[in-house]
């Protein structure tokens, strides 16, 4: 099975500020690459696929870059419906794989 | 726009099965790949394997191969996850997730876009 790493496993923020999770592929995965936002108690929320394109109705603050390995999720101006967990999942191989979770806290 | 409604929560014994039914509306059932994604207490998301209705084929992750039944029932327009010999371990909440497709020039990608609420499995003596 492929790996995803992301890193860190968590971080403290603040409203306002731009925010960078990575996550990062055992083996090449091109950009077949999605973003997911889980807030407590909640289904996760599909947020950008194939490593950079934003899902219909997210927020613009939200953009993805990286291919390869290596990727990250940025939020530009982090807003309090922000806070949560956000997971990497990778679609390259056919048998998907998620990242262990990011999650945003409020600092 | 497909929506996923999921079967009632389960308390089960170790040892025993569970199957959690997942039927979808609003859409096209037999085109659209379902996955199963399990999430244990405080812990992250866990990708168990999916289904093509149409094809009724499944793919597994390695570590629920044998032990867990992915399938559909294309007139009930519904898909089905069974685990057996379960254990404390597999306490968690089940989604079934419906896979979207994206198109970037020439190139198909694949994701999951709509969940169901989640099934809140507790395994327990």
């Amino acid at each position: 099975d492929i790996q995803m790493t992301q890193s860190p496993s968590s971080l403290s923020a603040s409203v306002g500020d731009r925010v960078t999770i990575t996550c990062r592929a055992s083996q090449t995965i091109s950009n077949d690459l999605n973003w997911y936002q889980q807030k407590p108690g909640k289904a996760p929320n599909l947020l950008i696929y194939a490593a950079s394109s934003l899902q219909s109705g997210v927020p613009s603050r939200f953009s993805g870059s990286g291919s390869g390995t290596d990727f990250t999720l940025t939020i530009s101006s982090l807003q309090p419906e922000d806070f949560a967990t956000y997971y990497c999942q990778q679609s390259y191989s056919p048998l998907w794989t998620f990242g262990q979770g990011t999650k945003v806290e409020f600092k | 726009q497909v929506q996923l409604v999921q079967s009632g929560a389960e308390m089960k014994k170790p040892g025993s099965s569970v199957k959690v039914s997942c039927k979808a509306s609003g859409g096209t059932f037999s085109s659209h790949t379902i996955n199963w994604v399990r999430q244990a207490p405080g812990q992250g998301l866990e990708w168990m394997g999916r289904i093509i209705p149409i094809f009724d084929t499944a793919n597994y992750a390695q570590k629920f191969q044998g032990r867990v039944t992915i399938s559909a029932d294309e007139s009930t327009s519904t898909a089905y996850m069974e685990m057996s010999s379960l254990r404390s371990e597999d306490t968690a909440v089940y989604y079934c997730v419906k896979a979207g497709r994206g198109v970037r020039g020439s190139s198909f990608y694949y994701y999951m876009d709509v969940w169901g609420k989640g099934t809140t499995v507790i395994v327990s003596s």
